[in-house]
């Protein structure tokens, strides 16, 4: 079964500093895609970052990356230049091509001022 | 063009009510999927449409019926209503080949 686990409920960082946020995921296919969305109070689920699996070289969209580990199966996100827009819920989310995607239960980020 | 739309967005039910959850995208999107959200849980795929006229069970298909009605729409029936499916439904559509999902607002529901 694909599993995919974020190991911090809650992450706290200070506005303009760096942040990871972890995730690892279980599966033993090759092909398979994997995202961060981003959920804030709104509720509206927001597409960060996607990284295919067949990509060695991590994806980076402006102050957010990843540092993606195959044979780790990790995926962690990083923010740089933290803002306080980006207070959220953030979900790590797996896929394998076609199919459904399984999330992990997600990391509430706090931007403190 | 208005993405993912969901209706409604609250809703509170009686135990052993029935409801219809609606879901419409415009981008021409072949999948679509529906899940529920609850706390520290993330969210779990109830069913999806891979193409217009199929439908299969996800993770958590029990006390749901779906119908992908036509290529933009796939409704989400609960039949008897039950405490336990007090959530957040999000439905989501997939455009091909691309993998990422696009998200509608999310519909509150309340079964008391």
């Amino acid at each position: 079964a694909q599993t995919v686990t974020q190991s911090q409920p809650e992450m706290s960082v200070q506005e303009a500093e760096t942040v990871t946020l972890s995730c690892t995921y279980d599966t033993s296919e090759s092909d398979y895609y994997l995202f961060w969305y981003k959920q804030p109070p709104s509720r509206q689920m927001i597409l960060v970052i996607r990284q295919e699996a067949y990509k060695q070289q991590n994806a980076t969209e402006n102050r957010f990356s990843v540092n993606f580990q195959k044979a780790a199966k990790s995926f962690s996100l990083k923010i740089s230049d933290s803002q306080l827009g980006d207070a959220a819920m953030y979900f790590c989310a797996y896929r394998i091509a076609l199919r459904d995607m399984r999330f992990g239960a997600g990391t509430r980020l706090t931007v403190k001022p | 063009n208005a993405g993912v739309t969901q209706t409604p967005k609250f809703q509170v039910l009686k135990t052993g009510q029935s409801m219809t959850l609606q879901c419409a995208q415009d981008m021409n999107h072949n999948s679509m999927y529906w899940y529920r959200q609850d706390p520290g849980m993330g969210l779990r795929l109830i069913y999806y449409s891979a193409s217009e006229g199929t439908t299969d069970k996800g993770e958590v298909p029990n006390g749901y019926n779906v119908s992908r009605l036509n290529k933009r729409e796939f409704s989400l029936r609960l039949e008897s209503a039950a405490p336990s499916q007090t959530s957040v439904y999000f439905c989501a559509s997939t455009p091909l080949p691309y993998n990422e999902q696009f998200f509608g607002p999310g519909t509150r529901l309340t079964v008391l």
